[in-house]
């Protein structure tokens, strides 16, 4: 049972460069979640998605965006980076809204110089 | 004010110490209160939850939630070198919630010398 898997797990991209941070679940996992980690900051939500077909924005989505055209698959999707952007990225897993534990991935960590 | 408050440290112990972490929090909506253990360049994994007020003990670990207080609060007893880590607060609000997502505390580094 692999969980939660992210690729790639280090990435540097240039000023203005695009990628997209891959995500999937073997779970079964209506709910998925993006999280990025600032070093001492704690995780700060990006966008999450209740199923397929459906995300919504979390508290810190400009600069991102997502899909979820399938129940395992949920990635983000950077446009145009910033230096702002660096960060260690985390998509997480739960099998419902109220459950106490969300599988969260290795994380993405990511610089953009 | 931030949803969820907690002290960053880092805080460093001698093995075979008794260790408290703690979280204060603003939105009396909170029902389920988390902890999570995140080791150096991996993800966060749950640790403990409780729900609502009340104690809860797993091996070392002691989980309290003071509801009056808005305050939680983690102790490991016996503290070992391996339970170096940071530590997540997180939490829910009640079953209503159609979001689900946690709101994490910007986690306390601990680290346990031998």
């Amino acid at each position: 049972n692999a969980g939660v898997t992210q690729t790639p797990k280090f990435r540097i991209l240039k000023i203005g460069q695009s990628m997209t941070l891959q995500c999937t679940q073997d779970m079964n996992h209506n709910y998925m979640y993006w999280y990025r980690q600032d070093p001492g900051m704690g995780l700060k939500l990006i966008y999450y998605s209740v199923g397929a077909g459906i995300t919504d924005k979390g508290e810190v989505p400009n600069g991102y965006n997502v899909s979820r055209s399938t129940t395992e698959d949920f990635p983000l999707r950077l446009e145009l980076a910033a230096p702002s952007q660096t960060s260690v990225y985390f998509c997480a897993s739960s099998y419902s809204p109220a459950d106490t534990e969300a599988f969260f991935g290795q994380g993405t960590r990511l610089t953009v110089v | 004010q931030k949803e969820v408050e907690q002290d960053p440290g880092p805080l460093s112990v001698p093995e075979g110490a008794i260790v408290s972490l703690n979280c204060t929090y603003s939105n009396s909506a909170f029902q389920y209160f988390m902890w999570y253990r995140q080791y150096s360049r991996k993800g966060p994994e749950l640790l403990m939850y409780t729900y609502s007020s009340g104690n809860k003990e797993d091996g070392r670990f002691t989980a309290q939630v003071d509801k009056s207080s808005k305050y939680i609060s983690l102790f490991i007893r016996d503290s070992q070198p391996s339970d170096s880590a940071t530590y997540l607060c997180a939490m829910i609000p009640d079953r209503g919630s159609t979001l689900g997502r946690l709101y994490f505390g910007r986690g306390t580094q601990l680290t346990v010398w031998p």
